[in-house]
């Protein structure tokens, strides 16, 4: 069974900083892996999704990266503002069309 | 106006109760899920449905029935509610052509007394 654990819980840093979150899965047999932003009572936004075949993607100031041998991915965050403070999901697909193995999230704080 | 979108968007009932959330989305996607969240375990699948007439258990289906009305529409059912089907409920889609990126409606915040 694929297990998706996420490192770490909870962080804070001041405004400005760069930052890294990680994510590791069990299976390396994935189909694709998913990163997401949910704020309080919110849905879900899906921020980058990486192809099993892809190394990384960038979008903005977010930078993730795949390493699927060894079941790990970072998600990169540049120059770190307030709005960013928010909970980030990792999630895995192990097929091509079944749902999501999802992490239990960083709990992120930006800090003016 | 949203692509997906689900109703309602709270809802309190009572132990035994029947209850139907409902999703639906305007993206054009073929594939629709639905997961649940709860505190300190995370997002996790309840039913999928590849399309129409494919209906797929997920990780935690005991207690839960799906109904795929249309290609656009997708709906959970508790038929008879117990308090510790207390969750968020996530309605989310993908298209079969779109590497199975996954798109989520708002939640429904389900609470049963």
């Amino acid at each position: 069974k694929q297990e998706v654990t996420q490192i770490p819980a909870a962080l804070s840093v001041p405004e400005g900083e760069n930052l890294v979150l990680n994510c590791s899965f069990t299976d390396s047999a994935i189909y694709n892996l998913q990163w997401f932003r949910q704020d309080p009572g919110k849905g879900l936004t899906s921020l980058l999704l990486i192809q099993s075949s892809q190394r990384e993607q960038t979008s903005g100031r977010l930078n993730a990266s795949l390493d699927k041998s060894s079941g790990r991915s970072t998600l990169y965050i540049a120059a770190s503002q307030p709005g960013d403070s928010a909970t980030y999901l990792c999630a895995v697909s192990g097929g091509g069309a079944d749902g999501l193995t999802f992490g239990k999230g960083t709990h992120l704080i930006i800090q003016p | 106006d949203a692509d997906v979108t689900q109703t309602p968007r709270n809802r309190i009932t009572k132990t035994g109760k029947r209850i139907m959330l409902e999703c639906s989305q305007t993206k054009g996607h073929d594939r629709m899920y639905w997961y649940r969240q709860d505190p300190g375990l995370g997002l996790r699948l309840i039913y999928y449905s590849f399309d129409v007439k494919d209906i797929n258990k997920g990780e935690i289906s005991d207690g839960y029935s799906v109904s795929r009305q249309a290609q656009a529409k997708f709906s959970l059912s508790l038929e008879s509610a117990i308090p510790n089907q207390t969750a968020l409920y996530f309605c989310a889609t993908s298209d079969s052509n779109g590497y199975n990126e996954q798109f989520f409606g708002p939640g429904t915040r389900l609470t049963v007394l």
